[in-house]
């Protein structure tokens, strides 16, 4: 069955560091992947979309790599801040024909001053 | 301009109620879709409209969730009979649907309906 899988623990690190978060799928072949940030009581919020043909990607201190062969996606959080704590989500939509976008149970990030 | 619109915000009901939930999507967005996400729990995908029809029902979890979509607009996702395994939040997305997939259309969320049945 198909499945999306990040690390359920949360992950505590110390400001200024670089904090990277895991996303793993079975059984999909997804065109894009995507991550969001969810605070609490929040919807979720949109940060990066990456293309199976991409490597990587970045934007300001967010980086984004996506490797089909390890069916795995990391996503960097560098120079992290206090600010930058929530709960990150990646999601995948398997192809371009409509999107039916599924999300993993997401890892909850705490950046200590 | 305005984002996606949910209410209420919270709802708290009786077991064997019905509820209605509404959803105003982003002005334009021709995609919308239904969550629910339980207490620590990720994302669960209902349901997907594309205009006005719902060519994926998959995920609504039984015959008592249903949901319609209007003028390509507003959703209401109304559930009937409600059972206390109901209580959640309930998320709801809108996007622009455009050729090629989630290129250009990153799912825009609500804040959610949070839901408990007592």
């Amino acid at each position: 069955s198909q499945k999306i899988e990040q690390n359920s623990e949360a992950l505590n690190i110390q400001e200024g560091k670089t904090a990277t978060l895991t996303c793993n799928y079975t059984n999909y072949s997804p065109a894009y992947l995507q991550w969001y940030r969810q605070d609490p009581g929040r919807g979720p919020v949109f940060l990066l979309l990456i293309r199976e043909n991409e490597k990587e990607k970045r934007k300001e201190r967010l980086k984004v790599t996506f490797d089909t062969t390890l069916k795995q996606s990391l996503f960097h959080i560098t120079a992290s801040q206090p600010a930058d704590s929530a709960t990150y989500l990646c999601a995948l939509d398997p192809s371009g024909g409509y999107q039916k976008v599924t999300f993993g149970t997401g890892t909850k990030l705490q950046v200590i001053p | 301009g305005a984002g996606v619109s949910q209410s209420p915000s919270n709802k708290v009901t009786e077991k064997g109620k019905d509820v209605e939930l509404r959803c105003d999507p982003i002005s334009g967005h021709t995609a919308l879709y239904w969550y629910r996400q339980s207490l620590g729990q990720g994302l669960e995908f209902l349901i997907y409209f594309q205009g006005n029809s719902a060519p994926d029902k998959s995920g609504l979890p039984s015959d008592r969730f249903s949901a319609e979509r209007t003028g390509g607009s507003v959703s209401t996702l109304t559930i009937q009979r409600t059972q206390q395994e109901d209580s959640a939040v309930y998320l709801c997305a809108s996007s622009l649907f455009g050729l090629g997939g989630m290129d250009n259309s990153p799912l825009h969320f609500g804040n959610g309906t949070r839901l408990t049945v007592t």
